[in-house]
């Protein structure tokens, strides 16, 4: 099975601050990744496919890049309504998995 | 916009079998794949397992042994059994649509069910 190691497991940063979030695979995935944001008590919420596709309606201070094993999720510009928890997902083959999440706050 | 409406018992007592199922609205059920994930309370997601249409399946190794899903793609709906509970499987349970043909992605989700385990 592939691992998702997800850094760092936290991070303050201020408005307007650029966050940059890790996500290595133990195997090549190619682009088969997804980037996820949930904030506390809600669903998870699709940011991200293919590992740099924006997902219809995800405003655009968010972007994904990566192929292979490492990949990474940025905010361009932290904004209040961003503090939540994200998360990577493999997709490559089955069993698919999560990395273990990455809390934002400001 | 395709929905995903999950329904269940959500107090089990340990060593009974967790069941839930999904139902999906508004959207194609054929062609796609299945899941269900959970969440313990502030941890991270797990992926339960997936089954298509046609009722191929997909489970995580490490639950294998006590999960089977099963689907009724007449009512476009999809089922969640897990025996053998304990405190440890107190999660929020999710369904969601997976990818075209594949594993895939998710980009809808259930509602999320609450299942506590307790004597």
């Amino acid at each position: 099975d592939i691992q998702m190691t997800q850094s760092p497991s936290s991070l303050s940063a201020s408005v307007g601050e650029r966050v940059t979030i890790t996500c290595r695979a133990s195997q090549g995935i190619s682009t088969q990744l997804a980037w996820y944001q949930q904030k506390p008590g809600k669903v998870p919420k699709l940011l991200i496919y293919t590992a740099s596709t924006l997902h219809l309606g995800v405003p655009s201070r968010f972007s994904g890049s990566g192929s292979g094993t490492d990949f990474t999720l940025t905010i361009s510009s932290l904004q209040p309504e961003d503090v939540a928890t994200y998360y990577c997902q493999e997709y490559n083959s089955a069993p698919q998995t999560f990395g273990q999440g990455t809390k934002v706050e400001i | 916009q395709v929905q995903l409406q999950q329904w269940g018992a959500g107090l089990l007592k340990p060593s009974e079998t967790l069941s839930l199922t999904c139902g999906v609205y508004n959207g194609t059920f054929s062609g796609y794949y299945w899941s269900w994930i959970r969440q313990p309370p502030g941890k991270g997601l797990e992926w339960i397992g997936e089954i298509n249409h046609s009722g191929s399946t997909n489970y995580n190794p490490s639950l294998k042994s006590r999960v089977t899903i099963s689907v009724d793609a007449s009512k476009n709906q999809f089922s969640l059994k897990l025996n053998s509970v304990t405190a440890a499987d107190a999660a929020v349970y999710y369904c969601a649509r997976g990818g075209y043909d594949s594993s895939g992605y998710h980009k809808y989700w259930g509602q999320g069910a609450l299942v506590t385990v307790s004597a």
